[in-house]
């Protein structure tokens, strides 16, 4: 099972938006609504930001949103902050032999 | 407050063994799926295992699959991970992982332990 892609960085000016990809197969992102997004700081565990491709835990952020279309998933900060500043794993539910696929990871740089 | 802690990392020659436990708190654990997921140093999240519940069905990562067994004690609210054969590309942190109630995706993380296999 091969991890789901993501671009290495992405950054952008404090109150800015972005957006991250996570592009997998049919066999994951495309074929459930099983996506999940995760925010990791130096040195700490994943926190959950969104789960079901869009739907925000209970004390996350309105300016954290997801979505999906076809084999890509996303995940949209909005009024970017410097504590966004961290790293970003999609995740999703997989058809193959491995139940749950991660992706590479996207580190968030607040200019 | 739901909480999970890892313990029983350390360093192994490899071909070695180890086991790792995670006590849990602030659920119902024994309602509930849980996972082990691992990162290598510098290194992305890699899915491990999971087990039910009940204990009757775990899943394993084809990375660890016949040398790791993932098991749970729901009267010690206990997760564990023996770890056999370990090879140098099983160093990494081991998280413990609560599932999401009725999907998919993992809502608690414990802090972690580190194994490293080196000689």
């Amino acid at each position: 099972q091969s991890a789901l892609t993501q671009p290495a960085s992405v950054s952008g000016s404090p109150g800015q938006s972005i957006t991250i990809s996570c592009t997998g197969t049919s066999s994951d992102v495309g074929g459930y609504n099983y996506v999940s997004w995760y925010q990791q700081h130096p040195g700490k565990a994943p926190k959950l930001m969104i789960y079901d491709v869009s739907n925000r835990p209970s004390g996350i952020s309105n300016r954290f949103s997801g979505s999906k279309s076809g084999n890509t998933a996303s995940l949209t900060i909005s009024g970017l902050q410097a504590e966004d500043e961290a790293d970003y794993y999609c995740s999703s539910y997989t058809s193959s032999s491995s139940l749950y696929v991660f992706g590479t990871g996207t580190k968030v740089t607040v200019l | 407050e739901v909480q999970l802690l890892e313990s029983g990392g350390g360093l192994v020659q490899p071909g070695g063994s180890l086991r790792l436990s995670c006590a849990v708190s602030g659920f119902t654990f024994s309602s509930n799926s849980m996972s082990w997921v691992r990162q290598a140093p510098g290194k992305g999240l890699e899915w491990v295992a999971a087990i039910g519940g009940s204990g009757a069905s775990t899943y394993y990562a084809d990375s660890v699959k016949g040398r790791f067994t993932i098991s749970r004690d729901n009267s010690k609210n206990m997760l564990y991970l023996q770890m056999n054969s370990l090879r140098a590309e099983d160093t990494a942190v081991y998280y413990c992982a609560k599932r999401i109630v009725s999907t998919k995706g993992f809502d608690y993380w414990g802090q972690g332990t580190l194994v490293t296999v080196s000689s």
